[in-house]
């Protein structure tokens, strides 16, 4: 099993352009998340997505939109990108459900720079 | 140690020594708590978690301890080998964004540094 798949790797950007950062789980989880990674702030939820049909905001949603396309994928899209959103992304999935929450796994990140 | 807003922290140890990793969570509400372990260049891995109706779990070489009194989390990590030099972080479960089951805010970590 891969687990987590996110594509790509590494991304460079102008002000201005767009994006889709891909992501993919084959555990056939409920539930899936996007985060971004800067020094110094730890990891912050940008979107989730509880189960298929569903998203929602998360701590730093503004500037990104989110599609759950089906149950295995979750998508991050940034309409306009801006030098702020330099980041590292991760996508992550959980089992979650019936109201308790388990364990996060976690892709490889994708590292988004914006110039 | 971690308390979730605070810059990184570093703790050095020696190899062979045990490590203790701590973390002030923010949410007396929260339920469920995990360890993460990150190293250069990848994603959090997850080492061991905890409910809140515990207050010690055990895994194999380590062991969270959880004071929900004074909102208190550590990882201990017995036997510290130069392979568990990584950036560690602790995340609580909150329902601050919704959802039947809430979401993980992760603390800012701590970086272990292991000397041979």
């Amino acid at each position: 099993n891969a687990g987590v798949t996110q594509t790509p790797k590494f991304q460079v950007l102008k002000t201005g352009q767009s994006m889709t950062l891909q992501c993919a789980q084959d555990m056939n989880h409920n539930s899936m998340y996007w985060y971004r990674q800067d020094p110094g702030m730890g990891l912050r939820l940008i979107y989730y997505s509880a189960s298929e049909g569903t998203t929602d905001k998360g701590e730093v949603p503004n500037g990104y939109n989110v599609s759950r396309l089906n149950k295995r994928e979750f998508s991050l899209r940034l309409e306009s990108a801006a030098p702020s959103q330099t980041s590292v992304y991760f996508c992550a999935s959980s089992v979650a459900g019936s109201g308790n929450n388990y364990g996060y796994t976690f892709g490889s990140g994708t590292r988004l720079t914006v110039v | 140690g971690e308390s979730v807003g605070l810059h990184l922290p570093t703790l050095s140890v020696q190899e062979g020594d045990n490590s203790i990793i701590n973390c002030a969570y923010s949410n007396s509400a929260s339920d469920y708590f995990i360890w993460y372990k990150q190293e250069s260049g990848k994603g959090p891995q997850f080492i061991i978690d905890i409910r809140s109706n515990m207050d010690k779990r055990q895994g194999q070489r380590v062991t969270v301890l959880l004071n929900k009194t004074v909102k208190h989390l550590s990882l201990q990590i017995a036997a510290t080998q130069p392979g568990d030099s990584a950036v560690y972080f602790c995340a609580e479960n909150t329902r601050n964004y919704g959802g039947s089951q809430g979401n993980l805010i992760f603390g800012k970590g701590t970086k272990l540094s292991v000397k041979p």
